[in-house]
């Protein structure tokens, strides 16, 4: 079955530092692929999306490209800000009736001043 | 604005006491789920309804039902709610076809304590 695999956290960054999210997945077909992104005491939001191999989605200064060759979907960012610690999932779709999204665990980040 | 909007937000009630999660999208979505979240183990899809009068089983159905008799409203229906349906609920709504790529749009949560 479907399954994606994300980095493990808590992550813990200073302002301006750089930002990696590991995210893999096993998939049949094509997926698609999302990262949403969860504030706190908040819904999920989508912050980015790919469709197809090499497409790089890209928000608020995230960008992540959809690898095929490596099944990867790695989220970065040059510079985080306070206002970026969240909860980040990385997404597959891969086609099927019920439409179902099959989510990672989650990532907690926190970036301090 | 596009929206969904669930309630309530935050919930304690007691092992076999019926309750109602209510969802609704202004999007005109033909798409909705139902999915809850714990700890460790990311979000799993319960129920989905493809449109009015369309619903299935999700990953992890057991102890819920749904209905869909209107196509802007999902509600989430716990008859006889036990501690281990404490979690944080939340409803999505999207498109179908194959142009909607299967982007979703989640309600704000609900969180539901079972004692």
């Amino acid at each position: 079955g479907n399954s994606v695999t994300q980095m493990e956290g808590p992550v813990t960054l200073s302002e301006e530092a750089f930002l990696t999210i590991n995210c893999t997945y096993t998939a049949t077909g094509y997926p698609s692929l999302f990262w949403y992104v969860q504030y706190p005491g908040e819904g999920l939001q989508l912050l980015l999306k790919a469709t197809k191999a090499d497409d790089k989605g890209s928000n608020k200064g995230f960008e992540a490209t959809y690898r095929k060759e490596t099944t990867s979907f790695h989220l970065e960012k040059g510079s985080v800000q306070v206002s970026d610690s969240a909860v980040y999932f990385c997404a597959l779709y891969s086609g099927g009736s019920n439409y179902k999204l099959t989510f990672g665990k989650g990532t907690l980040l926190t970036v301090n001043p | 604005e596009a929206q969904v909007t669930q309630n309530p937000r935050y919930l304690i009630t007691v092992t076999g006491k019926k309750l109602t999660v209510t969802c609704s999208q202004n999007m005109n979505h033909e798409y909705m789920s139902w999915y809850r979240q714990d700890p460790g183990l990311g979000l799993r899809q319960i129920y989905y309804s493809m449109n009015v009068e369309v619903t299935d089983k999700g990953d992890v159905p057991e102890g819920y039902k749904v209905s869909r008799k209107e196509k802007r409203n999902f509600p989430l229906i716990l008859e006889s709610p036990s501690p281990n349906q404490t979690s944080l609920y939340f409803c999505a709504s999207g498109l179908t076809g194959l142009a909607s790529y299967n982007e979703q749009f989640f309600g704000p949560g609900t969180r539901l304590t079972v004692l």
